[in-house]
């Protein structure tokens, strides 16, 4: 149990469009799931928190213009980056969580 | 600022050794305690929580928690290659599960 996937798992795009990505728990229901963001040979850094049926809680430096986050049921949420910049290109890692935080596969995004 | 602080390795071991992996944290307050496997590329594994003061053990893997200290480590029996990693050590700040992580420490074990 405690499956939770990520979609798509590497995307390359042209700086200026967006990109959404998916991330959806299988396996259980999750109030709560969490946007991360990893640089390479960096930890991982909270972006938002998210809850089903209301506005995510970003953390403090986070653009929430810039960084959508929609959680419209119990299993799926998307954060959507939009006009992306080079500067964007990292490792976005989703959560959901049960009383533990289960990890998504991550999405490897390129911004060119 | 609520901190966790892990050493950034990397922490070498020969196989079958103990490898010995510790965290400090700053928010008297957490309840919970985790720790997350890393390989290279990858998206963190849960390997073990624990909620209590003491020992908790599953197969080769021993985490220990000591409130009064603010202190959580993670023990591995019978380190294998296979065990090299970065090992994340994140604490529990209360609302909505909310994870703060440690900067992780890379673990290589070598046969």
């Amino acid at each position: 149990g405690a499956v939770v996937s990520q979609h798509p798992s590497r995307v390359i795009c042209k700086s200026g469009t967006s990109v959404k990505i998916e991330c959806r728990s299988l396996d259980f229901q999750a109030t709560t799931m969490f946007w991360y963001r990893q640089f390479p040979k960096q930890s991982l850094m909270l972006m938002a928190t998210s809850n089903e049926g209301s506005k995510a809680t970003y953390e403090q430096g986070v653009e929430k213009d810039k960084f959508l986050i929609n959680h419209a049921s119990l299993t799926l949420s998307t954060l959507t980056v939009t006009s992306a910049h080079p500067e964007d290109s990292s490792f976005y890692i989703c959560s959901a969580s049960r009383t533990e935080q289960f990890f998504g596969p991550g999405t490897r995004l390129t911004v060119l | 600022q609520k901190e966790v602080e892990q050493n950034s390795g990397p922490l070498s071991v020969p196989e079958g050794a103990i490898a010995s992996l510790n965290c400090t944290y700053s928010d008297q307050g957490s309840q919970s305690f985790f720790w997350y496997r890393q390989y290279s590329g990858k998206s963190p594994e849960l390997i073990m929580f624990i909620y209590s003061n003491g020992d908790k053990e599953d197969g080769r893997f021993t985490a220990q928690l000591n409130k009064a200290s603010q202190y959580v480590s993670l023990l591995i029996r019978d380190s294998q290659p296979s065990d090299s990693a970065t090992y994340l050590c994140a604490v529990n700040t209360g609302g909505y599960n909310k994870l703060i992580f440690g900067a992780g420490t890379r673990l290589a074990v070598h046969p």
